[in-house]
């Protein structure tokens, strides 16, 4: 069965830190990747998306992912993280087969916390 | 561009009680996601609908949870009788066809079954 690793259940961090999260899957096969953020009292929202190329994407707000593909790792970097960047961050990874897309599974997450 | 709405967004009903939980999602977006979410974990599955076609339903306990998309926009899912271990965050997203991923989720209906 498909799976999505995040190995930090909460990362605490004060401003200006550098952060990277990971994220970890266990299929092999084409598939799309992504970062979801919940900001406190706020829905679900994509911050950023793989698909394919550049296996360096950018999303909003400064956040970026590299995928590597010999790792199945899709890891969340910003270099410079602000208070408004607390959240929770959810990897989700969906896998791509015979040209049509199966179902989306999602990390655990991690609960991120900057501290002024 | 309105987003995903749901109702309730919260609940709270003793066990073996019914509970139905409404979800309109964006206009124009055929496919729609019911996804249970519980604390500290991420969201899972239930069903999954293109246009008023149930193409996912197979994490959807149907014992005594159903859901229905009438005429492909509007959404329902209900569970009958409720157990306490229902306790949980449910989520409706929706998305185009084409990309798939890319989900837009609505607030959520907290649901609390004492």
């Amino acid at each position: 069965a498909q799976s999505v690793s995040q190995h930090n259940h909460h990362v605490i961090l004060s401003e200006a830190a550098s952060l990277e999260l990971g994220c970890n899957y266990s299929y092999g096969g084409t598939v799309n990747l992504f970062w979801y953020v919940q900001y406190p009292g706020q829905h679900l929202q994509l911050l950023l998306k793989y698909f394919s190329g550049d296996p360096l994407v950018k999303g909003i707000k400064g956040f970026e992912a590299e995928f590597i593909k010999s790792k199945f790792s899709f890891n969340l970097r910003k270099p410079s993280v602000q208070w408004s960047d607390t959240a929770e961050y959810f990897c989700a990874v969906i896998l791509i087969s015979s040209g049509s897309a199966r179902q989306l599974t999602f990390g655990s997450g991690t609960q991120l916390t900057v501290l002024p | 561009e309105a987003g995903v709405v749901q109702s309730p967004r919260y609940k709270i009903i003793e066990k073996k009680q019914p509970v139905a939980f409404w979800c309109n999602p964006i206009s124009g977006h055929n496919t729609l996601y019911w996804y249970l979410q519980n604390l500290g974990q991420g969201p899972e599955l239930l069903i999954r609908y293109e246009n008023e076609e149930a193409v996912d339903d197979s994490q959807l306990p149907k014992d005594r949870f159903s859901a229905e998309r009438l005429k492909g926009v509007d959404s329902t899912l209900k569970i009958q009788p409720a157990e306490l271990g229902d306790s949980a965050v449910y989520l409706c997203a929706s998305s185009l066809q084409e990309s798939p991923g890319e989900l837009f989720f609505g607030e959520g209906s907290r649901l609390t079954v004492l």
